[in-house]
């Protein structure tokens, strides 16, 4: 059974860097899109962006010249970047597997993470 | 960025009794290569991650009992729990990926009455 466990700070000030970590166990993280998707408390959901097993990635418009996502397959983990952050920025962060029932990233998300909150305050 | 709308916004049902709420894309999720709807429904908890019910607008994901059913088409689409059970209380979320970047309605809030 896949699992993915997100870490990294609870805490980071405004205009800092969010550094979050998703660890996938029991299944390998190549040849498939990891995506980090957001919630803030009592809110809808917001996709960040996804990244591909082979390194190549895909952010949101609305977050793109914030964001950075790096995957390193050796360790079966991904990683999110989000700079010069603000209040709004709080919110769960979950990272989670696109579903292999394409050949590209058209699938939903059929693993999640438990999701960590981030809360953006000096 | 495709919109969308979910409706309505809360809803409360008897135990037993049927459930059913919307969602609206501002645009076709429908591929005519492969005949597909590229529509997610998702359930959420407190304190939890959604969970994948029914991806392709009408496909029940593995585990997913079947009293869960969604249906429709291009932009019009709507999950039914056919007989509500006290687990099922929990805000529903519909998803496309159709295109990029995938968006989610707002969520429907499942109660019961």
């Amino acid at each position: 059974q896949v699992q993915l466990q997100e870490s990294g700070p609870g805490l980071v000030k405004p205009s800092e860097t969010l550094s979050l970590t998703c660890i996938v166990s029991g299944g390998s993280i190549s040849s498939y899109y990891w995506s980090w998707i957001r919630q803030p408390p009592g809110k809808g959901l917001e996709w960040i962006g996804y990244i591909f097993s082979s390194g190549s990635t895909n952010y949101n418009p609305s977050l793109k010249s914030r964001v950075t996502m790096s995957v390193d397959t050796s360790k079966n983990q991904f990683s999110l970047k989000l700079r010069s952050v603000a209040a709004a920025d709080t919110a769960v962060y979950y990272c989670a597997r696109h579903a292999p029932y394409t050949s590209g990233w058209y699938d939903p998300f059929d693993y999640w993470g438990q999701g960590t909150l981030v809360t953006v305050s000096s | 960025d495709i919109v969308m709308t979910q409706s309505p916004d809360s809803l409360a049902v008897s135990l037993g009794e049927r459930a059913t709420f919307n969602c609206k894309s501002s645009q076709s999720v429908f591929a005519s290569s492969n005949n597909k709807n590229y529509l997610a429904w998702y359930q959420q908890k407190p304190g939890q991650p959604p969970k994948l019910l029914i991806y392709w607008a009408s496909t029940r994901e593995s585990g997913v009992p079947d009293r869960f059913s969604g249906s429709g088409s291009g932009t019009d689409f709507t999950l039914t729990i056919s007989t509500l059970q006290a687990e099922d209380v929990a805000v529903y979320y519909c998803q496309q990926y159709y295109n990029t970047p995938p968006t989610f309605g707002q969520g429907t809030k499942v109660e019961i009455k």
